[in-house]
């Protein structure tokens, strides 16, 4: 156990909805990330915050956006879902990640599998 | 920016044969080398992480991992394989002065009994 935790562990939903994923960090971890790792794309990263603000984007479509609440948790919504949007989606956070930048190891949530139909 | 190979896309060994996963990495300047191993449905889970100094590293589980900077390596080794090491491995490079993570494509381990 990692002590990232993530909900829904699934979710089924039809094209053109929007969910949300949920994220809570490990104790006192102040950068989150979020990942979709699918079949053909492998581990994408998507998008990290450190202590409420965006640090880094990685491939993340204009219908995803997350943010970071006061108390680290994270959430990512994801909008006008396709068929190819069905993957694994994860969380993950890291003790450190200053401000200044520097990546260190994370620790990954057990994952929200996303299908789309 | 950094990046990773591995090499390997997929790896079958023997119960109780030796393991070694390659790792290639591509940075300017020293990076931060990690291991990550998932298994089937799940997170991953890290196994490993070189920072600085000794380059052999020892990690949960019985893996070992040596930076080789000569070779931009960071092979991932276990002596001797169990049936419950079957996973998919994937290793990542960082840096010490940007947020960017980098994974490679990973390499999927299959023990034979």
């Amino acid at each position: 156990d990692s002590g990232v935790t993530q909900t829904p562990k699934h979710l089924i939903t039809a094209t053109g909805q929007r969910v949300t994923l949920r994220c809570s960090p490990r104790s006192g971890d102040l950068s989150v990330y979020w990942y979709q790792q699918s079949l053909d794309q492998g581990l994408q990263f998507l998008i990290q915050y450190y202590n409420g603000e965006e640090r880094a984007k990685g491939n993340i479509l204009e219908r995803f956006s997350a943010q970071q609440f006061p108390d680290l948790h994270s959430e990512l919504n994801l909008s006008s879902l396709e068929l190819g949007d069905s993957a694994l989606y994860f969380c993950a956070s890291s003790p450190r990640g200053l401000a200044g930048g520097g990546s260190y190891e994370q620790y990954f949530g057990p994952g929200t599998r996303l299908t789309v139909t | 920016a950094q990046s990773v190979t591995q090499p390997d896309i997929h790896i079958t060994v023997s119960e109780g044969a030796s393991l070694e996963l390659r790792c290639n990495y591509s940075y300017g300047a020293t990076p931060y080398l990690f291991w990550y191993v998932q298994s089937p449905g799940q997170g991953l889970q890290l196994l490993l992480k070189y920072f600085s100094g000794d380059t052999l590293v020892q990690g949960i589980k019985g893996f070992e991992a040596e930076f080789k900077r000569s070779q931009s390596s960071f092979n991932l080794r276990k002596p001797s394989v169990h049936w419950s090491d079957a996973a998919e491995y994937f290793c990542a490079v960082g840096s010490y002065n940007n947020n960017d993570m980098r994974f490679g494509a990973g390499t999927r381990l299959t023990v034979k009994p």
